[in-house]
């Protein structure tokens, strides 16, 4: 069975910081990797995605993800942070046209 | 492109009574739609997936005769909770899928795109 481990419930950054949301998975065969976020009262937004290629992955809104095999990561990063980045993130991972999500890490981005 | 839509957007009913929702897939055929469940602060929760023109497959622990789910065409899915609880209150979303193929062939994306959600409330 997959599953995906957000160990993060909050994040809290500086605007204009760099950030990072973690995420590790498991999963048998090849992962399909996505990040979302969720804004309160509102469905998810799609990020971006792995699914093959480049480990790097670079999605909306200036945010990007690094996959690292080895490691079994996912961790969604973005340079420099803005305060309307402050949202709810979920990581996923698509294995038999299902997604099982993370427990999802609240980003607080402060002025 | 690939828009899902859900209605109502938020709905208050009284204990007893049913409640549907709508999922729509509104510019592209989805032929399997998923059903989540949020509570406040948690992650979600897959309730049943949704093929058109079969059954719902249920996630172990949902109730199939409350929360009952038709999919009658390719574009659209419907959640009925069923004599409704207060403990049903909750955050709904549905979800669909590109199943990719056609005419030019599309890869399928993996991706499912996500309706706005609905809120329930029950009283």
């Amino acid at each position: 069975a997959q599953s995906v481990a957000q160990p993060e419930d909050q994040v809290n950054v500086a605007e204009g910081n760099p950030l990072t949301v973690k995420c590790t998975y498991s999963v048998s065969g090849n992962p399909y990797l996505f990040w979302y976020v969720q804004y309160p009262n509102r469905g998810l937004q799609f990020l971006l995605k792995y699914i093959t290629g480049d480990n790097l992955v670079k999605g909306s809104y200036g945010f990007e993800a690094e996959f690292n095999k080895s490691q079994t990561s996912f961790h969604l990063k973005k340079p420099s942070a803005l305060v309307s980045d402050s949202a709810l993130y979920f990581c996923a991972v698509n294995y038999g046209n299902m997604l099982t999500f993370g427990g999802g890490t609240r980003l607080m981005v402060k002025p | 492109g690939a828009v899902v839509s859900q209605h109502p957007s938020w709905v208050i009913c009284k204990s007893g009574t049913s409640v549907k929702i709508e999922c729509r897939s509104l510019d592209f055929q989805a032929t399997t739609m998923f059903w989540y469940r949020q509570f406040p602060k948690q992650s979600l929760m897959l309730m049943a997936t949704s093929n058109e023109g079969s059954k719902a497959t249920y996630e172990q622990g949902v109730e199939k005769d409350k929360f009952l789910i038709n999919h009658a065409s390719l574009t659209l899915s419907t959640l009925t909770v069923t004599s409704a609880h207060p403990e049903d209150s909750s955050f709904y979303i549905c979800s669909a899928t590109y199943p990719g193929g056609g005419k030019p062939k599309v890869e399928s994306s993996y991706e499912q795109y996500f309706g706005p959600g609905t809120r329930l409330t029950v009283t």
